[in-house]
């Protein structure tokens, strides 16, 4: 089993739909959980971060974190073409791996105009 | 967060040789971090580059193969040592951030080796 595992994609809504992005992990005792986007040809970039159960919002972003369960996951809301990139979900148990983190492989979205 | 600069943006080598990659920081920073994203993969982290001491390198990963250097809290290097095909990838460096335990990413550097 993978450490952290992500829908495998791609992933294709219409533009003004949401996106749903699902992450879970293996190792119960991870605390803090990311997610970067990441476009074609750049660099991953933090959209966002969870520490404690439920919701977190951030603009049309959405971070839900069910801890026993292990998953996590983003919504998009009124999801735009701009928001075409592949999603990378980041875990991270700080006792164990200090500030390492372990990284899923990766959900693609495509939102079409 | 940190404005994070890598040198060089991108080069093409020759199997063999060795290319030494360069990571600045804009502000003084705990931890560095260097990963490797293969094409059409996700992030594999080589190492934490640690400030005065030898870098702590992930399972797969040698010091022979793949030095770091942390002179300072704001500079580090990665040398991709005797390359080969194999080694093409897409090489970034990562921050903590003052929020605990994010990181940022450098602009990365793109490896092709031939």
């Amino acid at each position: 089993q993978k450490e952290v595992e992500q829908n495998s994609g791609p992933l294709s809504v219409p533009e003004g739909a949401i996106a749903s992005l699902n992450c879970t992990y293996s190792d119960r005792g991870s605390q803090s959980f990311f997610w970067y986007r990441q476009y074609s040809g750049k660099s991953p970039e933090l959209i966002m971060f969870i520490y404690s159960n439920g919701d977190k919002e951030d603009g049309r972003f959405t971070a839900q974190l069910n801890k026993a369960s292990q998953y996590v996951s983003l919504l998009i809301r009124d999801s735009q073409p701009s928001d075409s990139a592949t999603y990378l979900c980041a875990v991270n148990n700080a006792e164990t791996s200090g500030s390492r983190l372990t990284f899923g492989e990766g959900t693609q979205l495509t939102v079409n105009p | 967060s940190a404005v994070i600069s890598q040198k060089p943006s991108r080069d093409i080598c020759q199997r063999g040789t060795s290319l030494t990659i360069q990571c600045q920081v804009d502000s003084q920073v705990t931890m560095m971090f260097w990963y490797r994203q293969q094409p059409g993969q996700s992030l594999t982290l080589i190492a934490t580059a640690n400030q005065g001491s030898e870098a702590t390198y992930e399972s797969g990963f040698v010091i022979d193969k793949f030095p770091i250097s942390r002179p300072n809290l704001t500079f580090s290097t990665l040398t991709v040592s005797n390359m080969s095909p194999e080694d093409s990838s897409i090489y970034l460096c990562s921050v903590v951030g003052h929020t605990k335990e994010t990181q940022y990413f450098g602009p990365g550097t793109r490896l092709l080796v031939l």
